[in-house]
């Protein structure tokens, strides 16, 4: 067990809606990174957070946004959704900018 | 930009035998950490070994580890004693200091019994 909890484990949606992705790192962890994983495009970065402010953005679309709360909690929000957003995605959080990623379970989206 | 680079998308062991994986990457950087990630069927990511580029000690973690040349850019996991429960797409990953991780396409890695 990682310490970090995503939720839901899998969310299946139609073209169109918008779905939350939420992460709860693990405790006293102040990084929060979101990475994307698909069958064409590997494993992707998208965003990261740390206490609660943006500090960088990688291959994240314009119709997805995220957030990270002062409970240190991260939600990643994806809207208007294509059947090619079906994908793992995965939180992981860090202690300090030198320690290891430590990776959620991922919430497996599902479009169709 | 940083590449990383896994020129083996599928590998094969015979239980108990030994099993080498290469990484390399590219960066300009000298100040960096890399990583290797094993990713069982349930699609866990866990972190198998980390190696960071100043210390010139390879890193090992009980049956893994590392060969780390820092001038060729290369950055090889070894599976000492394979068993079944290793088998898993492994990734190498590169990361600067307070950074993203920058991931390779993966290895599949099968275990024969």
């Amino acid at each position: 067990d990682s310490g970090v909890t995503q939720t839901p484990k899998h969310l299946i949606t139609a073209t169109g809606q918008r779905v939350t992705l939420r992460c709860s790192p693990r405790s006293g962890d102040l990084s929060v990174y979101w990475y994307q994983q698909s069958l064409d495009q590997g494993l992707q970065f998208l965003i990261h957070y740390y206490n609660g402010e943006e500090r960088a953005k990688g291959n994240i679309l314009e119709r997805f946004s995220a957030q990270q709360f002062p409970d240190l909690h991260s939600e990643l929000n994806l809207s208007s959704l294509e059947l090619g957003d079906s994908a793992l995605y995965f939180c992981a959080s860090s202690v300090e900018d030198y320690q290891p990623q430590h990776f959620g379970d991922g919430t497996r989206l599902s479009i169709l | 930009a940083q590449t990383v680079t896994q020129s083996q998308p599928e590998m094969s062991v015979q239980e108990a035998e030994t099993v080498t994986l290469s990484c390399t990457y590219d960066t300009s950087e000298s100040d960096y950490y890399l990583f290797w990630y094993k990713q069982p069927p349930s699609r866990q990511m866990i972190l198998v070994i980390r190696q960071e580029a100043y210390k010139q000690q390879n890193a090992t973690e009980n049956r893994f580890s590392v060969n780390f040349q820092k001038a060729a850019k290369s950055f090889s996991l070894k599976i000492s004693d394979s068993q079944l429960g290793d088998a898993a797409m492994y990734f190498c990953a590169y990361r600067r200091r307070g950074n993203k991780l920058v991931f390779g396409a993966g290895t599949i890695l099968r275990v024969k019994s």
